[in-house]
């Protein structure tokens, strides 16, 4: 067990619909970052936010967008899905090795959000 | 084309052999390189972590080594355990100045062992 809990395990949504998933990082970790992982496209590097502010942004579409809150749970919102969202979602936390956090910080991975798109 | 190529996509070993995986990458400027396990349907977990200047590194029986001149990494495993079968991603960070570090996956070797 990591430490880094994601709601809900499972999500069954309809194309054209929106849906948020939800992450809490593990106890003192400032650093939260979002993954898509698909059959297709294997994993794939979202966005990272520190205390709140958005710190790094990968591959994330313009559909998608996520927040910090100043309990530093994080929710990830997918909008106007596609059959193409489908995909295992993570999120991971890490500890911050300076003011900003280091790079070489280790991340701690939830169990992950199964999306499935119909 | 992947900024990450692994090889080889899958292995097969028996329990208690050697094994090495391999990473090349071309993502630039370089910042760090991982090695992540990830079991089916669960999240990776966090095996090694190396800067430029970091030429190897251990974690218990894996072993990760990192050429940044040829931009290769390799990961190996050392008396294999039947619970070593999973997925092994390697992850290389690229500086992004004030946009913040890129991170690029590789597809992932999928090592089975067999009793």
């Amino acid at each position: 067990d990591s430490g880094v809990t994601q709601t809900p395990k499972h999500l069954i949504t309809a194309t054209g619909q929106r849906v948020t998933l939800r992450c809490s990082p593990r106890s003192g970790d400032l650093s939260v970052y979002w993954y898509q992982q698909s059959l297709d496209q294997g994993l794939q590097f979202l966005i990272q936010y520190y205390n709140g502010e958005e710190r790094a942004k990968g591959n994330i579409l313009e559909r998608f967008s996520a927040q910090q809150f100043p309990d530093l749970h994080s929710e990830l919102n997918l909008s106007s899905l596609e059959l193409g969202d489908s995909a295992l979602y993570f999120c991971a936390s890490s500890v911050p090795g300076g003011s900003l956090g280091s790079s070489t910080d280790t991340q701690y991975f939830g169990p992950g959000t199964r999306l499935t798109v119909l | 084309k992947n900024q990450v190529e692994q090889s080889p996509q899958s292995l097969i070993i028996l329990e208690g052999k050697n094994c090495t995986l391999q990473c090349n990458y071309t993502v630039s400027p370089f910042s760090n390189l991982r090695w992540y396990k990830q079991d089916t349907g669960r999240g990776p977990v966090s095996l090694t972590i190396m800067t430029f200047s970091e030429n190897t590194k251990s974690n218990g029986r894996y072993t990760a080594t990192l050429d940044a001149d040829t931009k290769q990494s390799s990961l190996h495993i050392t008396a294999s355990q039947l619970s070593d079968s999973a997925s092994y991603i390697c992850v290389v960070s690229a500086y992004g100045g004030d946009l913040g570090n890129d991170m690029r996956f590789g597809a992932g070797t999928r090592l089975t062992v067999k009793p």
